[in-house]
């Protein structure tokens, strides 16, 4: 299972907004509305942030939201924060009953 | 507060094993499906197992059939992964994550797997 494709980083300024993009196959991204985004800041364990394409887990902030249209999902961050810089990962269910990771994308908040 | 501990990593040459264990506390442990999920140093993260809640249906990542065991204990709320035949690329943190509706949440703290002569 070949990894989703994600950019390397992104950038923005606060209170702008950015987009990365998850790219899969009609096997997974495509296939089905299981695709979710995961936050990480250096040393510490991953956040869920967008559950099944465009839910977002209790307590995380609405500036997040996630969409998809074919085998390409995105998150939005609207807002740009300081504390939104980190590693963001995509994930997707896939065909083979198994999960696929996307490469993972960096964040910088100019 | 739901919590996920783990435990059992460690250094490890090359063709060894090793037991990783996750404490879940705060839930229901057994009607949750749960997985590991491993980070290579400097790395992204990759998938490794599934077991379903009652263990009938478990499934591996490619990279890891065959030498991994994912296996649980409901009435002691733990995880398990038996690591056999590790390989240097291997190495990796491992996290154990219980999965909510097809959502990863929460993630464990991870334990530190390094395979090396």
């Amino acid at each position: 299972q070949s990894a989703l494709t994600q950019p390397a980083s992104v950038s923005g300024s606060p209170g702008q907004s950015i987009t990365i993009s998850c790219t899969g196959t009609s096997s997974d991204v495509g296939g089905y509305n299981y695709v979710s985004w995961y936050q990480q800041h250096p040393g510490k364990a991953p956040k869920a942030m967008i559950y099944d394409v465009n839910n977002r887990p209790s307590g995380v902030s609405n500036r997040f939201s996630g969409s998809k249209s074919g085998n390409t999902a995105s998150l939005t961050i609207s807002g740009l924060q300081a504390e939104d810089e980190a590693d963001y990962y995509c994930s997707s269910y896939t065909s083979r009953a198994t999960w696929v990771f996307g490469g993972g994308t960096k964040l910088t908040v100019l | 507060e739901v919590q996920l501990v783990d435990s059992g990593g460690g250094l490890v040459k090359p063709g060894g094993s090793l037991r990783l264990s996750c404490a879940a506390s705060g839930f229901t442990f057994g009607n949750y499906n749960m997985n590991w999920v491993r980070q290579a140093p400097g790395k992204g993260l990759e998938w490794v197992s599934s077991i379903s809640s009652s263990s009938i249906f478990i499934y591996y990542a490619d990279s890891v059939k065959g030498r991994f065991t994912i296996s649980r204990d409901n009435a002691k709320n733990s995880l398990y992964l038996q690591m056999n035949s590790l390989r240097v690329e291997d190495t990796a943190v491992y996290y154990c994550v219980r999965d909510v509706s097809n959502c990863f949440d929460p993630w464990g703290q991870g334990t530190l797997v390094t395979v090396s002569s």
